[in-house]
């Protein structure tokens, strides 16, 4: 069973530019959550993906947006950077099954991607 | 007032103490309480999961979750340099995002 993968591991980028990032979820789950983590702070939600749709946003704004492909794995894009949006970003799969509204606990997150905003 | 607030530290213990950390939630309809272990340079792996108000065990670790007075515990027996790391407690929220805490970073010295 593999875990969460996220690539590129660091990355170093110039205000305004425009960055992808990239996660393959764990094998098995269907989810994929996208999380911002501030140095010395909480994750903070970005949004969820469950079948390919937006399941789900936090207080992001629209030039944070999504992807997510069929074979689970996920695109998190963020246009004109901000120095502000330098932090870890963090992927998380799960399984969400029919019949439930929610994952509960099996959540699995990835080791991150490092952005750097100069 | 933040969904989460947890008590920043740091920490810093002796090996073999008991280690107490703590998070307070603002919304009395919160159900489903977590505390997650991060190391350097790693995402959040999870430790404890509980739901609703009561204690739960596993191993050295004790998660206590107190709903009338809105207060997340998470209680380390007999600490372990190994148990280094930062500790987030989180709360699952409609069913599809996580509430985090900011975090307390914990050393345990040998």
């Amino acid at each position: 069973e593999t875990g969460v993968t996220q690539s590129p591991t660091h990355l170093i980028k110039t205000r305004g530019q425009q960055v992808t990032l990239r996660c393959s979820s764990q094998s098995g789950h269907n989810t994929v959550s996208w999380y911002q983590q501030a140095l010395g702070q909480g994750p903070q939600f970005i949004f969820q993906y469950y079948r390919e749709e937006e399941n789900g946003r936090g207080n992001f704004p629209p030039r944070f947006s999504g992807l997510q492909f069929p074979n689970y794995s996920s695109e998190l894009n963020v246009n004109a950077l901000e120095l502000d949006d330098s932090a870890l970003y963090l992927c998380a799969s799960s399984l969400l099954r029919q019949g439930f509204h929610h994952s509960t606990y099996g959540y699995t997150f990835g080791s991150g991607t490092r952005l750097t905003v100069v | 007032q933040k969904e989460v607030e947890q008590d920043p530290g740091p920490l810093s213990v002796p090996e073999g103490a008991i280690v107490s950390l703590n998070c307070t939630y603002s919304n009395s309809a919160f159900q489903y309480f977590m505390w997650y272990r991060q190391y350097s340079r790693k995402g959040p792996e999870l430790l404890m999961y509980t739901y609703s108000s009561g204690n739960k065990e596993d191993g050295r670790f004790t998660a206590q979750v107190d709903k009338s007075s809105k207060y997340i515990s998470l209680f380390i027996r007999d600490s372990q340099p190994s148990d280094s790391a930062t500790y987030l407690c989180a709360i699952l929220v409609g069913g599809n995002q996580f509430y985090f805490g900011t975090g307390t970073s914990l050393t345990v010295i040998p």
